[in-house]
């Protein structure tokens, strides 16, 4: 009963470092996401894909990159990592687009950038 | 666009009262309404969602919700509150036409207090 992996847990970068943060799913889902979380704002969708090969921004795109390797991984990269991306990141998986889906969360990644 | 208000930041409750969690949505048009909850260090789950149908939506844990439709407003209760409904809880909207995007409130820390 995996879900949605996501890894690493726990990263701390210098800035203007480079990582990519893993996500994997189990469940067949053609939808997936990328948010960040930060205190007082609840979540934020940074990008996802809709299918194998489509990736879209979402609302806060800004200093990072996407890439749906196949069905089931979506990894997020940060190119130059600054302070402001420092951040709880979280993978999600959909069955497909349909707006009342349920979404299925990661455990989270915690980023912190100094 | 959509947008979620959840107007109260923290709740601090005893043990075995009664709780309600507000949120208010606004949108132009229909919509699917969830809630979420985070446990500490812990992804986000699904506690209930509105679709469609009857107004008063119950999920998981005990927690029920009501959709209205003329106060633009899902608010989540629980008649009696445990130590483990300790959490964060999410309340969000989504565009019934197919829209990938679901936007989130700014949560609520749930206290229990012994």
């Amino acid at each position: 009963n995996a879900g949605v992996t996501q890894t690493p847990k726990f990263q701390v970068l210098k800035t203007g470092q480079s990582m990519t943060l893993q996500c994997a799913q189990d469940m067949n889902h053609n939808s997936m996401y990328w948010y960040r979380q930060d205190p007082g704002m609840g979540l934020r969708l940074i990008y996802y894909s809709a299918s194998e090969g489509t990736t879209d921004k979402g609302e806060v795109p800004n200093g990072y990159n996407v890439s749906r390797l196949n069905k089931r991984e979506f990894s997020l990269r940060l190119e130059s990592a600054a302070p402001s991306q420092t951040s709880v990141y979280f993978c999600a998986s959909r069955r497909d687009g349909n707006s009342g889906n349920t979404i299925y969360f990661g455990e989270g990644s915690w980023l912190t950038v100094v | 666009a959509q947008s979620v208000t959840q107007l109260d930041s923290q709740v601090p409750v005893f043990e075995e009262a009664p709780v309600e969690l507000r949120c208010n949505y606004s949108s132009s048009v229909s919509v699917y309404l969830f809630w979420y909850v985070q446990y500490p260090n812990q992804g986000l789950q699904l506690l209930l969602k509105y679709l469609s149908g009857s107004t008063l939506v119950k999920g998981i844990n005990g927690f029920e919700a009501e959709f209205n439709k003329s106060q633009t407003s899902f608010h989540l209760r629980k008649p009696s509150v445990h130590i483990s409904d300790t959490a964060e809880y999410f309340c969000a909207v989504s565009d019934v036409f197919g829209n990938e995007k679901l936007t989130f409130g700014t949560g609520t820390r749930l206290t229990i207090i012994p």
